[in-house]
């Protein structure tokens, strides 16, 4: 099983409309819960980050935690052309030897269409 | 500011030959990490560092050696290339232990080992 799952798409999304990415993790001690949008060829960038359960919101972005079950999502709101990307679930580990490890899911590819 | 920046950003080799990737961040960050990223499998840890002297396996380090001497830089090494270490190298690092620690990625290399 693995520790970090994302559904590796592609997710097509109208622009305009909301893109919903989910991400499930299996390490119940994890704290932190990060998303990454990666476009093609490029670097992972963060673009957000969620500690608590519940929802927290950055602009065009919602990230969503749900800890008992294990749950983080990844909402885009009025999805533009330039949100194509693929958007990078972590989860973390702290370790002494790593400090912040993170695992990563595979990733989730979104294709907004105009 | 720099931030983080690897070179080379592409690199063509041979089977058996031995290259090394450099990474260098100029953040003071203890910790340091190397990724690579390949179709279906995502990101794979390969080996971090905690500091200076200091550094560890991740989840794929076989095939390859790292060091780290000054807290800036953390080459990697492919001491004998294989076909299947062809992939996308990402270094990343971030500031400490806190839960909170965000990694912050460089712009990656490009290997090819023909």
């Amino acid at each position: 099983q693995k520790e970090v799952e994302q559904n590796s798409g592609p997710l097509s999304v109208p622009e305009g409309a909301i893109a919903s990415l989910n991400c499930t993790y299996s390490d119940r001690g994890s704290q932190s819960f990060f998303w990454y949008r990666q476009y093609s060829g490029k670097s992972p960038e963060l673009i957000m980050s969620i500690y608590s359960n519940g929802d927290k919101e950055d602009g065009r972005f919602t990230a969503q935690l749900n800890k008992a079950s294990q749950y983080v999502s990844l909402l885009i709101r009025d999805s533009q052309p330039s949100d194509s990307a693929t958007y990078l679930c972590a989860v973390n580990m702290i370790t002494k030897a790593a400090g912040n490890k993170l695992t990563f899911g595979g990733g989730t590819r979104v294709l907004v269409k105009p | 500011d720099a931030g983080i920046t690897q070179s080379p950003r592409y690199k063509i080799t041979e089977t058996g030959r031995q290259v090394t990737l450099m990474c260098h961040q100029t953040w003071s960050h203890s910790y340091m990490f190397w990724y690579r990223q390949d179709l279906g499998h995502g990101l794979r840890l390969i080996y971090y560092s905690a500091a200076a002297d200091i550094t560890d396996k991740g989840e794929v380090p076989d095939g390859y050696v790292v060091s780290r001497s000054k807290t800036e830089n953390f080459p990697l090494t492919l001491e004998s290339a294989t076909r299947s270490q062809t992939s996308v190298y990402f270094c990343a690092s971030s500031g400490g232990e806190d839960f909170q620690e965000t990694q912050y990625f460089g712009p990656g290399t490009r290997l090819l080992v023909l």
